[in-house]
């Protein structure tokens, strides 16, 4: 295991639902991240925080809004997605942002689905 | 714009053989690559990465070669085990003020008894 948990690891939810993924490290870093990995493409970089503070948002729209209460936690609050926004959610942990230079140590993500 | 794609979705390999894993890059302004390998149902896990002032860089079985002449990178893998089968993917950093990070979109490997 990698030290970073998330929950939960599977989600459908309807276009009017609200709800929240919830990540967990229990490494002692400073930064927290989540990614959008949909089939086929490219893993996608949503938000960066670092020492609680966003530091990134990727033009996400506003659907997804990000919470870090501190540096262990990181959540993703959903309401009204799309179709579109099904994919598997990572989070993922490292020392420091370090320009990204850092080991990032990624939890097994929430596959989410939206009807 | 810049990308960094992958030359082959798939790769099947003999259980025993080495297997190479390559990655193209377009931003010549990149100075740090990173290669992850993700197992079905699992996140992405670090395998090695490589800093633009070397050309190649060792771990356990694997090495990653980078030849910035071509903006190519590859990653090999020694004696290829079942245990290796997984999407394989390269990222990159671009240097600068505004640091960019910038994954390819995987090779899948599969591993043949």
């Amino acid at each position: 295991e990698t030290g970073v948990t998330q929950t939960p690891r599977h989600l459908v939810m309807g276009m009017t639902n609200k709800k929240s993924l919830k990540c967990e490290q229990h490494l002692g870093h400073n930064a927290m991240y989540w990614y959008k990995q949909s089939a086929k493409k490219p893993l996608e970089l949503m938000f960066v925080y670092n020492f609680k503070e966003q530091t990134e948002n990727n033009s996400v729209p506003s659907r997804f809004s990000p919470e870090c209460p501190n540096s262990s936690h990181l959540f993703l609050h959903l309401h009204t997605l799309q179709p579109e926004d099904s994919a598997l959610y990572l989070c993922a942990s490292s020392p420091n942002t370090g320009g990204f230079a850092d080991t990032q140590y990624f939890g097994p993500g929430t596959r989410l689905t939206v009807l | 714009g810049e990308s960094v794609g992958l030359h082959l979705p798939t790769l099947s390999v003999q259980e025993g053989d080495n297997s190479i894993i390559n990655c193209a890059y377009s931003n010549s302004a990149s100075d740090y690559f990173i290669w992850y390998k993700q197992e079905s149902g699992k996140g992405p896990q670090f395998i090695i990465d490589i800093r633009s002032n070397m050309d190649k860089r060792q771990g356990q079985r694997v090495t990653v070669l980078l030849n910035k002449t071509v903006k190519h990178l590859s990653l090999q893998i020694a004696a290829t085990q079942p245990g290796d089968s997984a999407v394989y993917f390269c990222a990159e950093i671009s240097s600068g003020s505004a640091r960019q990070l910038t994954f390819g979109s995987g090779t899948q490997l599969t591993v043949l008894p």
